[in-house]
């Protein structure tokens, strides 16, 4: 299985400060198979990006993604007080597998 | 829009089995692709499977193959997740989760709302 390591475990940013979040793979994956999700307490977790770099229906243009081979990332542009979550990715390359998940705090 | 909405909580003694249901509404079943993705409290997702219907056949990580059947009643618009012989680690939240096509190679544009199964004697 492609293993996914996400980091940091947790990363505290400011309202209106850049977060980035990074899921390294332990083999290289289509860049057509990497989506991003957000979970809120007691949510389910909710599409924010597929296809490694396209925002899904509804999603703020302040979320974006990008990478390719075994290196990818999320990046909140202006973090908003509603963005604190936690955030996994996923690869739909080589079956499914998720990563550990980074949590986003505001300071 | 399509809406999930799963059953309730259950808890179940070591050994037992459990079946958790997923009814769909605003599509009909079977134009979707059903996967089902579990998470122990405090932990990450792990994908368990996808119910494919055009073949009928489910696709299965190794870890849960011989112990977790997916099934469907296009009647009723619902799906099921059984896991027999449940120990303590399966306690998690299940999740159903609908994949974008039609092929188990997926992301997730829908999710149902969780159903929480705790094993504990």
């Amino acid at each position: 299985d492609i293993v996914l390591t996400q980091s940091p475990g947790t990363l505290s940013v400011s309202p209106g400060e850049r977060a980035t979040l990074s899921c390294g793979a332990t083999q290289s994956i289509s860049s057509y198979s990497v989506a991003w999700y957000q979970q809120k307490p007691g949510q389910a977790p909710r599409l924010l990006i597929y296809g490694a770099s396209r925002r899904a229906t509804g999603i703020p243009d302040r979320f974006s993604g990008s990478g390719s081979g075994t290196d990818f990332t999320l990046t909140i542009s202006r973090l908003e007080p509603e963005d604190s979550a936690l955030y996994y990715c996923q690869q739909y390359d080589v079956s499914l597998t998720f990563g550990g998940g980074t949590k986003v705090e505001i300071k | 829009q399509i809406q999930l909405v799963q059953s309730g909580a259950e808890v179940k003694k070591p050994g037992a089995s459990v079946k958790v249901s997923c009814k769909v509404s605003g599509y009909t079943l079977t134009e979707l692709s059903m996967h089902w993705v579990r998470q122990a409290p405090g932990k990450g997702l792990e994908w368990m499977g996808n119910f494919d219907p055009d073949s009928g056949e489910t696709v299965y990580p190794q870890k849960f193959q011989g112990r977790v059947t997916m099934t469907e009643d296009t009647s009723t618009d619902t799906a099921y997740l059984e896991v027999r012989s449940l120990r303590s680690d399966d306690t998690a939240m299940y999740y159903c989760a609908v994949g974008h096509s039609t092929s188990f190679l997926d992301f997730f544009d829908y999710w149902g709302q969780g159903t929480l199964v705790t094993v504990s004697s």
